[in-house]
C-alpha cells in the first residue's frame, strides 16, 4: 500500500515553454501532497504543500507564479513549471501521506531538462 | 527549529563489512523519525519509522535504532545492492512537514 506515482518520469522542453507534472496517490486518498526539488547530490528541498480544494502553501523563496500547483482531487496534484528556463532543470519529486500516517511516501520523481 | 545532521556524508565499504550511519536530531517533541533509501534518479523509498527512545526496527540487513538525541542505521554484511543514499527525517510537534537531513551516500564494493 501507499503507492505514489508521477508522470512523466522525464521531460525535455525548450526554454519559454510550460511543463506539467502529475502526482497521483494510487491506493489512498491524500488531502495534502508535497512537492520537492532536488539538485544533484543534495537533499530534498520542499517547494510547496498542496492542499486539496484550496491554494497551495509555498516555501520562502519559491515563486508561486512560476510553479503553479493544483490539487483538484484527493488523488491528484499537478505542478506546472511556467515559462521554463534552464535554471529550472532539476529533479522534482512529490510525496503524500495516507490519513493517520506520519510517514510520507514518495513518487519516483520527474527529471526536467530545459534547453 | 528542528535540525537533522547525518554523518558521515559518504561511506565506502567492502562487501560484508558492517557499519553504521548516524542521524543526530534536535526537535521539540519528536513525533517520529524516518529512514529512507534513495537510489540515483529515483524518489526516496520508505524504510522505517521510529517513535520513541529504545525502539528498534529491522529489515533484511538493516536495523534502525533510536535514542533521545540520535538514530543509527546499522548495516550488517552489506552487499553492493545496498549502495544508495540513506536519508533521515524527523517530524515534531504539530507539524506535518518533516525535516530532512542531507543524507549519507553509501557505496559497497564487491
Amino acid at each position: 500500500g501507499a503507492v505514489v506515482s508521477q508522470h512523466p518520469s522525464w521531460v525535455i522542453c525548450k526554454s519559454g515553454t510550460s511543463v506539467k507534472i502529475e502526482c497521483r496517490s494510487l491506493d489512498f486518498q491524500a488531502t495534502t501532497m508535497f512537492w520537492y526539488r532536488q539538485f544533484p547530490k543534495q537533499s530534498l528541498m520542499l517547494m510547496a504543500t498542496s492542499n486539496e480544494g484550496s491554494k497551495a502553501t509555498y516555501e520562502q523563496g519559491v515563486e508561486k507564479d512560476k510553479f503553479l500547483i493544483n490539487h483538484a482531487s484527493l488523488t491528484l496534484s499537478t505542478l506546472t513549471v511556467t515559462s521554463a528556463h534552464p535554471e529550472d532543470s532539476s529533479f522534482y519529486i512529490c510525496s503524500a501521506s495516507p490519513e493517520s500516517y506520519n510517514e510520507q511516501f514518495f513518487g519516483p520523481g520527474t527529471r526536467l531538462t530545459v534547453l | 527549529e528542528d535540525q537533522v545532521t547525518q554523518s558521515p556524508e559518504a561511506l565506502r565499504l567492502q562487501e560484508g563489512e558492517s557499519s553504521s550511519l548516524n542521524c543526530s536530531y534536535t526537535v521539540s517533541g519528536l513525533r517520529g523519525l524516518f529512514w529512507y533509501r534513495q537510489d540515483p534518479g529515483k524518489g526516496p523509498e520508505f524504510l522505517f519509522t521510529l517513535y520513541s527512545a529504545g525502539e528498534e526496527k529491522e529489515k533484511e540487513r538493516l536495523k534502525a535504532t533510536l535514542t533521545k538525541k540520535e538514530s543509527f542505521l546499522h548495516i550488517t554484511a552489506p552487499k553492493p545492492e545496498d549502495s544508495a543514499t540513506y536519508l533521515c527525517a524527523v517530524l515534531s510537534g504539530g507539524s506535518y512537514i518533516p525535516t530532512f537531513g542531507r543524507g549519507t551516500s553509501l557505496i559497497v564494493h564487491p
